[in-house]
C-alpha cells in the first residue's frame, strides 16, 4: 500500500523560501505511471492545484503560483520536494503531496499524504 | 481556470437518507471529473473518477453521474460515516481546480 508523508517546517518568514519534502512509501517515485503533486488547502480558497513531476524531470506548474514554485524529485531517497519562493501569509495552508494516476479518460488522485500546515508569519 | 461551483454548500440529512450534490464547471470537461470526501484534520480521499467510476474500495452507496458541464454525486442510505465534506475537482484543463465543497451534517 502506498503511503505518502509530507514534513518540513511550520513556520515561515514572510519573503523566505519554503520547502516541503513527500517521503513515498510502498511505491517508488521513480514509477513513471505517476504523477507526483503538490496541492494546498485555505479556509479562504479552498482546494489548490499546485503542480506536479512526472517522469522524474517533467513538470507542470499552476499558472498562479509557476513564477515562485519548484517541485523536484529525489529518486535516491524516493523523495519529491517542493520549494516556493517569496511566501506572504496568503501562502499559509495546508500542504498535501498527492499520488496521481493517469488512464484512459481520467486523473485521480488515489493516494495522500496526511498534510502539513505552514504558517507564514514572522 | 475552470471554475467549479457546488451546490448546496451545506445539506443537512439524517442517517438512511439519499442526498445529492451537484457540480458544475464553467465550460464543459466532458466526463473529466472526480469526486473527493474530505473528514476534518484529514486529507481528502478518492470516491469516484471519470464522473462515474467508484474508486475501489468504496461503498456502492456512492455513485456519480453527469457530462460537460452538469455533474451529480449521491449518497443512498446516507451513513454515520459519511458525514463530511465533499469536493468535485476537474481533470480536463490545467489546472486542475476544485469545487468549493459541501458539508454534509445532521
Amino acid at each position: 500500500q502506498v503511503q505518502l508523508q509530507e514534513s518540513g517546517p511550520g513556520l515561515v518568514k514572510p519573503s523566505e523560501t519554503m520547502s516541503l519534502t513527500c517521503t513515498v512509501s510502498g511505491g517508488s517515485v521513480s514509477d513513471n505511471s505517476y504523477y507526483w503533486s503538490w496541492i494546498r488547502q485555505t479556509p479562504r480558497k479552498g482546494l489548490e492545484w499546485i503542480g506536479y513531476i512526472y517522469y522524474s524531470v517533467s513538470t507542470n506548474y499552476n499558472p498562479s503560483l509557476k513564477s515562485r514554485v519548484t517541485i523536484s524529485v529525489d529518486t535516491s531517497k524516493n523523495q519529491f520536494s517542493l520549494k516556493l519562493t517569496s511566501v506572504t501569509t496568503a501562502d499559509s495552508a495546508v500542504y498535501y503531496c498527492a499520488r496521481e494516476a493517469e488512464g484512459s479518460g481520467y486523473y485521480k488522485f488515489d493516494h495522500w499524504g496526511q498534510g502539513t500546515l505552514v504558517t507564514v508569519s514572522s | 481556470d475552470i471554475q467549479m461551483t457546488q451546490s448546496p454548500s451545506t445539506l443537512s440529512a439524517s442517517v438512511g437518507d439519499r442526498v445529492t450534490i451537484t457540480c458544475r464547471a464553467g465550460r464543459a470537461v466532458s466526463g473529466w471529473l472526480a469526486w473527493y470526501q474530505q473528514k476534518p484534520g484529514k486529507a481528502p480521499n478518492l470516491l469516484i473518477y471519470k464522473a462515474s467510476i467508484l474508486q475501489s474500495g468504496v461503498p456502492s452507496r456512492f455513485s456519480g453521474g453527469g457530462s460537460g458541464t452538469d455533474f451529480t454525486l449521491t449518497i443512498t442510505n446516507l451513513q454515520p460515516d459519511d458525514f463530511a465534506t465533499y469536493y468535485c475537482q476537474q481533470c480536463h484543463t490545467y489546472p486542475w481546480t476544485f469545487g468549493q465543497g459541501t458539508r454534509v451534517e445532521i
